[in-house]
């Protein structure tokens, strides 16, 4: 069945560092990559999102790289400060007649003053 | 413009027993979606419905089921509760595009706790 790997589970950063966080989705007919940053108590909310017509796209600090060949997405978020500390969802969406959209098990992003 | 609205939002239930938990999707969007949230787990993919249709599926036993109303708004149930079935329950609604982006807007969530 369709399945998204996320890596790392955790990372900590020192503000003003750059963290990457990679995604790697099994089904080839996945044509849409949202990316969700959920804070504590709070429901996910998209941050940036890629379709599979394109490979890069940024949106000031943030960034969105998708390599279709290799199945591979990441989403890079450079100067980090304190507020970008949450989880992170990587998700990969297939349009079969309907939406089916398969996160990754999440990422989550200490960043330290 | 309204959210969407996940009621209850907390409950708490006994092995054996059942649950219903409702959904409005914002205005105009006719897909909606369901996820269940457990630590470590991510958000794991229920069903997704339209026009009152269950579209896709994911891999929960059949102790999990759902509908959609004509005016969108869907509802999940969860029979003989397990202990396993305390999750965060969260619904999203979608526009359906023919962009192909299906760009999910999330309620705040059920909060099962099953004791």
């Amino acid at each position: 069945g369709e399945n998204v790997e996320q890596h790392p589970s955790t990372l900590s950063v020192q503000e003003g560092d750059s963290a990457v966080i990679k995604c790697t989705y099994s089904d080839s007919a996945s044509n849409y990559f949202p990316w969700y940053k959920q804070e504590l108590g709070k429901r996910p909310q998209l941050i940036i999102d890629i379709r599979s017509n394109v490979g890069e796209k940024k949106d000031q600090r943030i960034a969105v790289t998708l390599n279709k060949t290799a199945k591979h997405f990441s989403l890079h978020i450079t100067e980090t400060q304190p507020e970008d500390s949450a989880v992170y969802f990587c998700a990969a969406s297939i349009r079969n007649g309907g939406f089916k959209t398969i996160f990754g098990a999440g990422t989550r992003l200490f960043v330290k003053a | 413009k309204a959210g969407v609205t996940q009621t209850p939002r907390y409950l708490i239930k006994t092995r054996g027993q059942q649950v219903t938990l409702s959904c409005s999707p914002i205005s105009g969007h006719r897909s909606v979606s369901w996820y269940q949230q457990t630590p470590g787990q991510g958000l794991q993919f229920l069903f997704e419905y339209f026009s009152e249709t269950q579209r896709n599926k994911g891999n929960f036993p059949g102790r999990f089921s759902g509908r959609q109303f004509s005016n969108s708004r869907s509802e999940m149930n969860v029979s003989t509760l397990e202990l396993g079935d305390s999750a965060l329950y969260l619904c999203a609604s979608s526009l359906d595009q023919n962009s192909g982006a299906n760009v999910l807007t999330f309620g705040a969530g059920s909060r099962l706790t099953v004791l």
